[in-house]
């Protein structure tokens, strides 16, 4: 069956360091997404793309990128972790446009517990 | 531009007992709206979605929504609560095509 994993499920790190959280869906879906969820907040949009080589910063992108090099992927970097991004992070995919309209479902990862201190 | 509302953070029913989960949503455009459900350490499952077809949808877990555009509403219902409905749930609508704007989610607790 066709499923989309985050790794590592729980991670500590400390203040400063670099961090990448990996997401890969076999969907073959042009879109995918990563949010951080925050009490209060709900779920917020961090970075998205559209397909092989496209990224787009999304609400709360700022200290975050990513990088998309085949469909399957699109990992997320911390480039210095800070307090701040202590959260749960969860990857998201969708087909996209090329589909049928009903395809703006998306489909969650089972999330990545990050704590820096 | 779109967003949406979940009006109270925190509900809880008993067993047997209606659930009613509030969401209205603000939008430029027919909008296309879901309704998410999140269990404990988990990600988030669709429940259902409307996409301007019927207005009343039904999903899963006998869950459905209503779409009321004169009320801006979307609101989740199930007829009758079991304890594994316990769960967060969040309301989301489309934006600029591809992206979900959330609520910021209706925790349900359910009381034996």
């Amino acid at each position: 069956d066709a499923e989309i994993t985050q790794s590592p499920r729980h991670k500590i790190t400390e203040t400063g360091r670099q961090v990448t959280l990996a997401c890969h869906q076999t969907w073959n879906h042009n879109n995918m997404f990563w949010y951080r969820q925050d009490l209060g907040h709900g779920l917020r949009l961090i970075h998205y793309s559209y397909g092989v080589q496209d990224t787009n910063k999304g609400e709360v992108s700022d200290g975050y990128s990513v990088s998309r090099s085949n469909t399957e992927d699109l990992p997320l970097t911390l480039e210095s972790a800070a307090s701040s991004q202590t959260s749960v992070y969860f990857c998201a995919s969708s087909v996209g446009l090329a589909g049928p309209s009903s395809s703006y479902e998306q489909y969650f990862g089972p999330g990545t517990r990050l704590t820096v201190t | 531009a779109q967003s949406v509302t979940q009006l109270g953070s925190h509900v809880s029913v008993s067993e047997g007992a209606l659930v009613l989960l509030r969401c209205n949503y603000s939008s430029s455009v027919p909008p296309y709206l879901f309704w998410y459900v999140q269990y404990p350490n988990q990600g988030l499952q669709l429940l259902l979605k409307y996409t301007s077809a019927a207005t009343l949808v039904k999903g899963i877990n006998g869950f459905e929504a209503e779409f009321k555009k004169s009320e801006t509403s979307f609101h989740l219902t199930k007829p009758s609560a079991h304890m594994s409905d316990a769960a967060e749930y969040f309301c989301a609508v489309i934006h600029n095509t591809d992206k979900l704007i959330f609520g910021t989610g209706t925790r349900l607790q359910v009381f034996p």
